[in-house]
Formats: structure tokens, C-alpha cells, sequence
């Protein structure tokens, strides 16, 4: 199994916090991505990098922010939660080469993130 | 844009095949497989290229047309661990890296 570290697996705060979501791997891969799960949505994806301090935007980005300072780790930020971003939020890593995506993503175990 | 998968849900009996269908309106680079059991997270079965190659595993078959932009998963004889919720996602070809995963299609095998 491919080597990818979400924390925390479960969490729950209130409208306004602010709240981070860290995803480690350690397969040196070059992509990465932060995807968010609801029913009947199937997986949207938020924001996506490609290399250290390279980041771009999904198509559900709003309200999101994310760095990456190392290859290893990928944060995904809340500035101030909403009860609408109550989700399961999966990170993924790809090993793909140049501009496509001509490898499969693996993914983590996820973050059940609950605002209340 | 978001592709549209069909069906949206099928029940067999062990032993049966299944087809899922993936179709998107922009023109495609590639489209990806993925399998979800509940609670778990996505598992990769196959990638499609354009232009024919493929990449994945050997008990399950694939195709991609590219002209019409659709892409099907063939599973024959189903067995138990079959179950479980089948996304595929597209990759546009101005896309570079992001997929746009469907919403999925729930297949349920019964002993």
C-alpha cells in the first residue's frame, strides 16, 4: 500500500474555528490532492499540487486553502469552517509524469470532519 | 464537467457480468477506475490513455473510446468482493492532472 498519513481521521468543531488537515506520504510522489466526499456527489476535487509550492484549484476550492512547503506533506486549511464543509475529505498522491495523469492515484484512509 | 455514469446502481448474483458506462461531453486524455467499499477509501483498478494503453489489473477489462468520449468497465463473473460503489473519473485534455470524478455507480453481488 502506497504510504499516505491523514490526521486527524475524525473531527468535529464549531462554525467559525479555523481547522487544518494534514496529508503526509512517503513515496516522494509529485502530485497531490485534496478531494472532499458527499452523497450523491461522488469525489470533488478541491485543490491539487504538482510540486513543492505549486498548487492549483478543483472545482469546489472556495472557502479552501492549502500549502505544501515539502514534498512529503500537503495541509488543506479551513479559514473559518461552515456547516456546509461538513464532509469526508481524502487526500491522494500520483506518481504521473509530465502534465497528464498517466498513473493511478492512491488514496488515503480519509478525515470525517463534522462543524457543528 | 462532471461525467455521467450509467447505471446508477446493479444487482447480480454471483458469477454474472456487469458493464459501467462513463461518458463525458469534453474531449478526454485519459480516464481512471476506482472501486469504494463503504467506510473505505477509493481503490485504483485501471487507467485507460488515449491513444490505447492501459494500465491496471488483469481480471478486469476496460474500454476507451476517445472519439466518443466514453469509457466502459467490464466485470465478468462477479464474485462478492465485486461489491462495492465504482467511480471513474476523466481527465479533459486541458485538464493537466485533475480528475472529475462521476458520481458512481453501486454494484451489489449476492452469493
Amino acid at each position: 500500500d502506497a504510504g499516505i498519513t491523514q490526521s486527524p481521521r475524525h473531527k468535529v468543531t464549531e462554525t467559525g474555528t479555523p481547522v487544518t488537515l494534514r496529508c503526509h506520504q512517503t513515496e516522494n510522489h509529485r502530485y497531490m490532492y485534496w478531494y472532499r466526499q458527499d452523497p450523491g456527489h461522488g469525489l470533488r476535487l478541491i485543490h491539487y499540487s504538482y510540486g513543492v509550492k505549486d498548487t492549483d484549484k478543483g472545482e469546489v476550492s472556495d472557502g479552501y486553502s492549502v500549502s505544501r512547503s515539502k514534498t512529503e506533506d500537503f495541509l488543506l486549511t479551513l479559514e473559518s469552517a461552515t456547516s456546509s464543509q461538513t464532509s469526508v475529505y481524502f487526500c491522494a498522491i500520483s506518481d504521473s509524469e509530465g502534465l497528464y495523469s498517466n498513473q493511478p492515484q492512491h488514496f488515503g484512509d480519509g478525515t470525517r470532519l463534522s462543524i457543528l | 464537467q462532471q461525467p455521467v455514469q450509467s447505471p446508477q446502481a446493479v444487482i447480480l448474483r454471483e458469477g454474472e457480468d456487469a458493464v459501467i458506462n462513463c461518458s463525458s461531453s469534453k474531449a478526454l486524455y485519459s480516464v481512471h477506475w476506482y472501486r469504494q467499499k463503504h467506510g473505505e477509501a477509493p481503490v485504483f483498478l485501471m487507467i485507460l490513455l488515449k491513444g490505447g494503453e492501459q494500465k491496471g489489473h488483469d481480471k478486469i477489462s476496460a474500454s476507451f473510446n476517445e472519439k466518443k468520449q466514453q469509457s466502459s468497465l467490464y466485470l465478468t463473473a462477479s464474485q462478492l468482493s465485486y461489491s462495492g460503489t465504482y467511480f471513474c473519473g476523466t481527465e479533459e485534455s486541458t485538464s493537466y492532472g485533475k480528475l472529475t470524478f462521476g458520481q458512481g455507480t453501486i454494484l451489489t453481488v449476492h452469493p
